[in-house]
This record gives C-alpha cells, sequence and structure tokens, in this order.
C-alpha cells in the first residue's frame, strides 16, 4: 500500500535562507508525487509533481522536487525563502486501484519565515 | 477561468442536524473527489466520482456519509445526524478524465469549514 511520511511538522527558517521540506514514500509501484500548498483558509494548490521522465521537477514560485528512487524521496527545496512562503505544505502520493485515483496525503509541513 | 467553488465556506450545525455541502467543479473535469481534513486525521480522502462509472465510497468513515453527483457536475455531500467529530474542513477536488493512471493534477475548492456544536 502507497503512503507518504513527512518528516518536521513545523520547519522554521530566516527570511533568504535555503528551504527543505522532506517527504518520503512507500509504494510498491512506479509512484506520482505531488507537493501543494495551503495557506490560510484557503483550499490546496498544486506546487509541482513529478509522473515521469525527468527526476528534477520544478514548480511554482521558485519551488523544485527531486524524485529520488533509491531513496524512496521527494523533498521539496527553495534556495531563498520568502516571507509570502509561510503556509502548510503538503506531500502526496497517487493511489491507482482500479478505476479509483486518489491521492495519499502526508501529515503537512508548517513552514514559518523568520524576517 | 473559475476554479472548483464550494458553498457554503463555513457552516455551524448542530449536532443531530443534517448538512449539506456544495461542489461546483471546473467545467469539463470529469473527475470529482471529496477529502476531509481535520486536525485529528490529517487530509482523508471520502469519495471519488468518474463520469457515469459508479463512485468510490470506500473512504466515507460511516453511513452518516453519502454524496451525489448530478448530470456529472455538481456534486452534495450530505452528512446526517452530525456528531461532532465531523467538524473539520471538507475539501473537493477535480480533475481531467483518468487517462494517465493517476497522474493528473487535482484541483482543489476552498473547502466548507464545518463545525458541528
Amino acid at each position: 500500500a502507497q503512503s507518504v511520511t513527512q518528516l518536521g511538522s513545523h520547519v522554521s527558517v530566516s527570511e533568504g535562507a535555503l528551504v527543505l521540506l522532506r517527504c518520503n514514500y512507500s509504494s510498491s509501484v512506479p509512484p506520482y508525487l505531488f507537493w501543494y500548498v495551503q495557506y490560510p483558509n484557503q483550499g490546496l494548490q498544486l506546487l509541482l509533481k513529478y509522473t515521469t521522465g525527468a527526476t528534477l521537477v520544478k514548480g511554482i514560485n521558485g519551488f523544485e522536487a527531486e524524485f529520488k528512487k533509491s531513496e524512496t524521496s521527494f523533498h521539496l527545496t527553495k534556495p531563498s525563502a520568502h516571507m509570502s512562503d509561510a503556509a502548510e505544505y503538503f506531500c502526496a502520493v497517487s493511489v491507482l486501484g482500479g478505476a479509483t485515483n486518489k491521492l495519499i496525503f502526508g501529515t503537512g509541513t508548517l513552514l514559518a519565515v523568520q524576517p | 477561468g473559475a476554479g472548483v467553488s464550494q458553498s457554503p465556506s463555513n457552516k455551524v450545525t448542530e449536532k443531530g442536524k443534517d448538512v449539506e455541502l456544495r461542489c461546483d467543479p471546473i467545467s469539463g473535469h470529469t473527475a470529482l473527489y471529496w477529502y476531509r481534513q481535520s486536525l485529528g486525521q490529517g487530509l482523508e480522502f471520502l469519495i471519488y466520482f468518474q463520469g457515469n462509472s459508479a463512485p468510490d465510497k470506500s473512504g466515507l468513515p460511516s453511513d452518516r456519509f453519502s454524496a451525489e453527483r448530478t448530470g456529472g457536475s455538481v456534486s452534495t455531500l450530505t452528512i446526517q445526524r452530525t456528531q461532532q467529530e465531523d467538524s473539520a474542513v471538507y475539501l473537493c477536488a477535480s480533475s481531467l478524465a483518468l487517462r494517465g493512471g493517476g497522474r493528473e493534477t487535482q484541483y482543489f475548492g476552498p473547502g466548507t469549514r464545518l463545525l458541528v456544536l
């Protein structure tokens, strides 16, 4: 069965510092992996996704993630944090069972950006 | 273009009452999903609709929960005899038809915040 683990429920960085949010997955088949961001009182917005092909995926707002099969990881990074990056981030794996497509989410990482 | 919309944005109800939550997916999206986001359980899948196929209800937590999708577009999630543990944010998402085996992006609405007193 597929699952996702996000290490660190809270991460705090200084403005301008590197952002690293960790995600490890478990999947018996090649996974499709997603990162979503949720701002306060809003829904989820897709940052980026990995399906096939290039393992380094670039997303919106300067974020990127690298799929590493050997480490079963899909960590999210951004070279320089902005105050506007403060939000909750969710890693997810797509589960295809029969005719159903659903996302299994990690528990989320709340990112705080200090001035 | 218009995104996924949900109504109401907030709902306060008394224990034991029924509630209906509405979702309008992105036009042309044939797949529709409901998820629940709560402090104790995180983000959980509830139900999935794809075109005219029978829905996947495997995530519904009890028989008090039901959902329908009329005309392949708007969906309503109904919770009967609400309990305090039903308090959560209910998120709806939609995507294009399932062709790529799960690689389609799901687009989320802003959610309905349900509080059961």
